[in-house]
């Protein structure tokens, strides 16, 4: 089966930095993936991690250590805008299994 | 670009009532994946589908549980007779290809389905 970990709930304050961590289990690995979602919206997709290291898109960054079966999300200068809850998604024998997800809120 | 199209938006029903959930997919994309989220589980897979047919069935909880696929551009999800723990919200995604299934699903808004 697949089964991932992440915090529950982080406060950061605007303009920070905020990581998100994620440990998962899974019988077969393809990658890992992140997905934003605020209060009432849907999931939208924010990154994707195949290989080992540090993708960068724009203030969000993601990580994957596939030996540590770890990856990180990485947000700089928070917005409060990014107030959101954040999953990691984990692709093996099925497409995606996603953690509980990470709720963040950012405070002024 | 319309994205995918989910009706209702909310729906609440008596227990023991029969629930439709539409979903239009994105068009041009193969897969369609059904998804309900509530507060203790999380975000769950229940089916998906590739070329309109069915390719994991595992997370549907129980026979009360049915998704068609009648053509590519249409999925129903329905639930006969409902009861107050399928409460929750039902999503349905999309995506081009079977690599992407693995990354970026594209989410529809969601059916917030309440079961009293």
């Amino acid at each position: 089966g697949q089964s991932l970990e992440q915090p529950s709930e982080v406060t950061a304050v605007e303009g920070a930095i905020v990581q998100i961590n994620c440990t998962y289990q899974t019988s077969g690995f393809y990658g890992l993936s992140w997905y934003q979602q605020h209060d009432g919206g849907a999931p939208t997709f924010l990154s994707y991690n195949a290989l080992d290291g540090l993708e960068e898109t724009g203030r969000f960054s993601s990580f994957l250590s596939r030996s540590d079966s770890y990856g990180y999300l990485l947000l700089q200068e928070l917005q409060m805008k990014d107030s959101a809850s954040y999953f990691c998604a984990v692709a093996g024998n099925t497409p995606l299994v996603f953690g509980k997800g990470t709720r963040l809120s950012v405070i002024a | 670009d319309a994205g995918v199209i989910q009706s209702p938006r909310h729906e609440v029903t008596e227990m023991g009532q029969e629930v439709t959930l539409r979903c239009k997919p994105i068009s041009g994309h193969d897969y369609l994946f059904w998804y309900r989220q509530t507060m203790m589980r999380g975000l769950e897979l229940l089916i998906y589908f590739n070329n309109n047919v069915p390719i994991d069935d595992s997370g549907m909880p129980e026979d009360r549980f049915s998704a068609k696929m009648p053509n590519a551009s249409f999925s129903t999800l329905k639930i006969q007779p409902s009861e107050p723990r399928d409460s929750a919200v039902y999503f349905c995604a999309s995506t081009p290809d079977s690599r992407s299934s693995y990354n970026e699903q594209f989410f529809g808004p969601g059916t917030r389905l309440t079961v009293l």
